[in-house]
């Protein structure tokens, strides 16, 4: 079955660093968001992308934030300047239509130290 | 305020009983109401959708009712076994975000043998 893929799979950086987490939704899906996931808290969404723009963002989707999708397969999430409070799990999602089932990749674990 | 509520945060049964998981929600309109697991580290899996106009989805073992009268689904796993461990999410697709799934806290179920 195909697969979301997520890279890293871990990253250690400092506060104040820029970190870019990586994703390569399913090939023929056209929508891909970002969620993440703090140890021992629910998924929370963060941004929905269509058509090379954003579609939807939550109130944490700040102006530290910024998704990419530089070229054909890949979707980028930014992180300009790291705080200790972005320490996460961050799952990248896709699907074929908006509302339906999301495939979900399996995440990179971000620790601001 | 909007809120998704899952029945309890944890739920420990008996193997071969059946689960029964609750999901509330208030101030939301959804177009469909969806459930997933996810298991510790793992990016959330799809398991169900069902539709507002529906009242019943079922699939292998596992069944799932939509009343939006009550607001309110019920997530049913028949025969459980140790294996069903996970923690189970329920997620709404709502009417006036196109492309935003939104996500309850989920409810830790545990089988024992």
């Amino acid at each position: 079955e195909p697969e979301v893929t997520q890279t890293p799979s871990h990253q250690v950086t400092q506060m104040g660093q820029e970190v870019i987490l990586r994703c390569v939704p399913i090939s023929n899906h056209l929508y891909f968001y970002w969620y993440r996931q703090i140890l021992g808290q629910k998924v929370e969404f963060l941004v929905s992308f269509y058509n090379n723009e954003i579609s939807e963002k939550s109130e944490i989707f700040d102006d530290q934030f910024s998704v990419e999708r530089p070229d054909g397969s890949n979707f980028t999430l930014k992180i300009r300047s790291t705080k200790l409070e972005d320490s996460a799990m961050y799952f990248c999602a896709s699907n074929e239509q908006p509302n339906e089932k999301l495939f979900f990749g399996s995440g990179t674990q971000l620790s601001v130290l | 305020s909007q809120k998704i509520e899952q029945n309890s945060e944890a739920l420990n049964i008996q193997e071969g009983k059946t689960a029964t998981l609750t999901c509330n929600y208030t101030n939301y309109s959804p177009a469909y109401l969806q459930w997933y697991r996810q298991d510790p580290g793992r990016g959330p899996v799809f398991l169900l959708l069902i539709r507002e106009n529906e009242k019943e989805k079922r699939k292998e073992r596992l069944k799932v009712t939509f009343d939006t009268t009550l607001k309110q689904s019920l997530f049913h796993i028949t025969a459980s076994q140790p294996a069903d461990s996970a923690t189970y999410l329920c997620a709404l697709a709502l009417y006036s975000s196109a492309s935003k799934i939104i996500f309850g806290s989920g409810t830790r179920l545990s089988i024992r043998p």
